[in-house]
């Protein structure tokens, strides 16, 4: 068990260009998050996965967000035309459904995001 | 709709003295509650959850949190405060178990005074 692992972990983009970030899930966790953590702020649910299915966006998820997880494994969080205001850390976290820590995310070291 | 308040969002304590961190939640349905940890450049990682079982939760490294249902309150103790403590304590709130769809609160940053 090498926990969630994401990449990049820093990124310096200039506004307008696209940005895609990748997590690795704990090997058997069938559920994968996705939350946005800013200066200051909790971190802030943006979306999950149970296997390959997105069962759940944020409203804070705009169109130019989008995020997958093709074979119930990594997923992909791809941010398009970004803006300043997407200038945050980019939380993975994953869970089991099963199993004795049920209910318990494990969250990733992040990968932050800024957009010049 | 369910939500959490941290009082506070920065704390210093002296080492060996008692830390406390608050937080009240808003719930309309039995929460379950959590506090979890930030140390710099690491992941979230969770002390100790509240799934109704018993109101007196104890997590790793000595916190523990009590829940209050009068109060609307979840918060963190510990006796007696460690250099290693110092970090970023996020309360968090959830209307069901198993739904890991988490709403934090905006954190407290505890330093330890040597």
């Amino acid at each position: 068990d090498t926990g969630v692992s994401q990449n990049p972990r820093h990124k310096i983009t200039k506004r307008g260009q696209n940005v895609t970030f990748r997590c690795d899930p704990i090997s058997e966790h069938n559920r994968l998050y996705w939350y946005r953590q800013t200066l200051g702020q909790g971190p802030e649910f943006l979306t999950y996965f149970q296997n390959e299915a997105q069962l759940e966006k944020s409203r804070l998820l705009s169109d130019r967000f989008s995020a997958e997880r093709p074979k119930g494994s990594f997923s992909t969080l791809e941010i398009q035309r970004t803006e300043q205001g997407d200038s945050a850390m980019y939380l993975c976290a994953s869970s089991s459904t099963t199993g004795t820590n049920t209910g318990e995310l494990f969250f990733g070291e992040g990968s932050r995001l800024t957009v010049l | 709709a369910q939500s959490v308040t941290q009082l506070g969002s920065h704390v210093s304590v002296s080492e060996g003295a008692l830390v406390l961190l608050r937080c009240n939640y808003s719930s309309s349905v039995p929460p379950y509650l959590f506090w979890y940890v930030q140390y710099p450049n690491q992941g979230l990682q969770l002390l100790l959850k509240y799934t109704s079982a018993a109101t007196l939760v104890k997590g790793i490294n000595g916190f523990e949190a009590e829940f209050k249902k009068s109060e609307t309150s979840f918060h963190l103790t510990k006796p007696s405060a460690d250099m290693s403590d110092a970090a970023e304590y996020f309360c968090a709130v959830t209307s069901s178990w198993g739904n890991e769809k988490l709403t934090f609160g905006t954190g407290t940053r505890l330093t330890i005074i040597p």
